[in-house]
């Protein structure tokens, strides 16, 4: 299977705090993403960075790949309680394939 | 800018019934993807579209789904006869060119279906 996981599955913080959430993958990569999904909602793109990038920023997001490892990491700093929300690695193998490969999700809980 | 729509939102159905799922991509967005995730477990892709043509249905999982895009506009998912596995939320996505060039896959908001 080319599925990866997420870990935590679920986490939950205060307002203010930090959150980390991990994706391990098991294929080569092209690129990998981040996406989050509100409750009920469609999958909302975050952020991309590339197989030849280290780390990536985006307002109060913050995405660490290491390849050697085959995992990323997103920092979601000075979380909200609308980050409330499941996060989802997705990849890109690499090869001949246009399809995205989703970790299991990591469901973040942020209370008020 | 129309973002990728879909059709119904939500849709309950008793088992043995054909329910289709009707997608809209973003206009001029040659690649359209169906993915769904079902009880609860990881998105799964299921198959790509090129146009009216289909690049890769590896991901389908038996001949009770049908895809199809004719005219390389909207798709149509269709499941006959529906299973109780076949309970998730099905989404659609497109994007412009292929995501060998780093672009980006925007996803609808999803059709969540249940089976009974």
């Amino acid at each position: 299977s080319q599925q990866g996981e997420e870990d935590p599955q679920a986490l939950s913080i205060q307002e203010g705090e930090n959150a980390t959430m991990n994706c391990s993958y098991k294929t080569s990569i092209n690129n990998l993403q981040w996406y989050r999904q509100n409750s009920g909602r469609g999958l909302v793109h975050l952020i991309l960075i590339r197989s030849n990038e280290r780390e990536k920023h985006s307002g109060r997001l913050r995405v660490t790949l290491d390849t050697s490892k085959k995992s990323s990491s997103l920092l979601i700093t000075a979380s909200r309680a609308a980050d409330t929300a499941s996060y989802f690695c997705a990849w890109r193998p690499g090869g001949a394939t246009n399809k995205l490969i989703f970790g299991t999700g990591t469901l973040l809980a942020v209370q008020p | 800018e129309a973002g990728v729509t879909q059709f119904p939102s939500h849709s309950v159905i008793e088992k043995g019934q054909t329910v289709t799922l009707r997608c809209d991509p973003i206009s001029g967005h040659d690649n359209l993807y169906w993915y769904r995730r079902v009880m609860g477990k990881e998105i799964k892709f299921l198959l790509h579209f090129v146009k009216e043509s289909k690049q890769d249905e590896s991901g389908m999982p038996n001949n009770r789904f049908l895809a199809e895009r004719t005219g390389g506009t909207y798709s149509t998912l269709k499941v006959q006869p529906a299973e109780l596995e076949d309970s998730g939320v099905y989404f659609c996505a497109s994007s412009q060119d292929l995501l060998s060039s780093g672009n980006t896959i925007y996803f609808g908001e999803g059709s969540w279906l249940t089976v009974v």
